[in-house]
């Protein structure tokens, strides 16, 4: 398994702000990823967080608004950008530690609430 | 497209009881299951995987099986506790090119309360 700590775990903000969350590993991991969690829904992928290169976003989620950075393997940021009250969510940082088996890891999430 | 259902929504139970929850996905053909549980407001815990060549995984009081080719797995609690309460999480993800995608397809979840 992996220890995956992110910060902050909670922040209210406002409106047209953008806040960036930070995922940091205690070990290298081959993958990273960032999911949100709506209030009262499941987990959906937001993209993939590639090491040295542009992120690869899923249908629906693109780079100017959620801008994400992964400078070496253990590390992470998500931001999320001109924030509307939309963007209540928990967000969360998930790790695939390469064993091969495709286990994901989550980290404890950062739960953003937009005024 | 992937879709993952689980059943009951909410689950109610007094504590010393043995109970199922029932994970459903539409495409077979997926290269793990991962349980997991969440706490409120909190992150996720993994609890089993099951890779597609298993059949079943046990930890403690947990048992997690999976039938692959009608679509369904089922976790298995044993003497539940009230500290089981939570919500629980069912997904699947595929494989691409040999290299884990690591996309997960979850379901919405069975809240469960075990009461003393």
């Amino acid at each position: 398994s992996a220890v995956i700590s992110q910060k902050p775990s909670r922040d209210i903000c406002q409106r047209g702000t953008s806040l960036t969350i930070q995922c940091q590993v205690d070990s290298q991991v081959t993958m990273m990823f960032w999911y949100r969690q709506q209030p009262g829904q499941s987990l959906t992928l937001i993209a993939t967080a590639n090491q040295g290169s542009e992120a690869t976003y899923e249908s629906g989620f693109v780079i100017d608004k959620f801008p994400i950075s992964r400078p070496n393997l253990t590390f992470s940021t998500l931001t999320v950008s001109n924030m509307s009250p939309e963007d209540s969510s928990i967000y969360l940082c998930s790790v695939e530690t390469g064993l091969n088996t495709g286990e994901l890891f989550f980290g404890e999430g950062s739960r953003l609430t937009v005024l | 497209k992937q879709e993952v259902t689980q059943i009951p929504a909410a689950l109610s139970v007094p504590e010393g009881e043995n109970l199922v929850l029932n994970c459903s996905f539409t495409d077979s053909a997926i290269y793990n299951l991962q349980w997991f549980r969440q706490d409120p407001g909190k992150g996720l815990t993994s609890l089993l995987l099951i890779q597609s060549s298993q059949r079943e995984q046990t930890s403690g009081r947990l048992n997690a099986s999976l039938d692959k080719s009608s679509g369904r797995s089922t976790l298995y609690i044993a003497a539940s506790q009230p500290g089981d309460s939570a919500t629980y999480l069912c997904a699947v993800i595929v494989m691409a090119g040999g290299t884990s995608y690591g996309k997960l397809t979850f379901g919405q979840g069975t809240i469960l309360t075990v009461h003393p």
